[in-house]
């Protein structure tokens, strides 16, 4: 069966640089989230769309933003990067009325 | 205000005995229970959900889970452990009405299963 996609998966970038993850959801899911997992923690949710409108808001910066296009893929700029931006980016789909969030493999973001 | 405790950072089990891996929530109204596992540097794999119907919720890999309304536990269970079920499990939970994106992820409790 069709996963989740990240891409890409591993990512270094300098201090004031910039970046942007992909994220490609299970066919005909219509909910994508981002999520950011630091060290030894578990994920926090950032932010969700909903058939292509944004939808929730959770913990992310003014830095980042996100969007979802027609093809419901999803993107997730970040700006400014700072070293605590390093950490795993996971984003997952679901189904709005089954709730279960199928997640991506992620994508490693390290900010040197 | 919804919330999820695992009491548990670790537990550790010989392989082929039972495993419980605990979960307590608190919700203002119904709750959405799931179960995650997550191998190192990889995405969490959801196991199995309680949205409605039995208490005894049976997911992937052979694990199930039993919804208990009155002590609001969702333990997370396995009759015989194998070694590759060492992994990072994940409690989570919403309320029934909430959006989806509401979801509240525990802290996590690192399984150990030793050959």
């Amino acid at each position: 069966a069709a996963g989740v996609i990240q891409s890409p998966r591993h990512l270094i970038k300098e201090k004031r640089e910039t970046a942007t993850l992909k994220c490609y959801p299970i066919p005909r899911h219509d909910t994508v989230y981002w999520y950011q997992q630091g060290p030894g923690q578990d994920p926090q949710f950032l932010i969700s769309f909903y058939e292509k409108m944004q939808s929730d808001k959770g913990s992310i910066p003014d830095r980042f933003s996100a969007q979802q296009f027609s093809d419901y893929h999803s993107e997730l700029n970040m700006s400014s990067l700072e070293l605590g931006d390093s950490a795993l980016y996971f984003c997952a789909s679901s189904l709005e009325e089954t709730g279960a969030q199928y997640f991506g493999p992620g994508t490693r973001l390290t900010v040197t | 205000a919804q919330s999820v405790a695992q009491p548990e950072d670790q537990v550790n089990v010989a392989e082929g005995n039972p495993l419980t891996v605990k979960c307590t929530y608190s919700v203002s109204g119904n709750p959405y229970l799931f179960w995650y596992v997550q191998y190192p540097n990889r995405g969490l794999q959801f196991l199995l959900k309680y949205i409605t119907g039995d208490n005894l919720v049976k997911g992937s890999y052979g694990f199930e889970a039993e919804f208990n309304k009155s002590q609001t536990s969702f333990h997370l269970k396995k009759p015989s452990a194998l070694v590759s079920d060492s992994a990072l499990y994940f409690c989570a939970v919403r309320d029934a009405y909430s959006s989806a994106s509401k979801i509240i992820f525990g802290s996590g409790t690192r399984l150990s299963i030793r050959p």
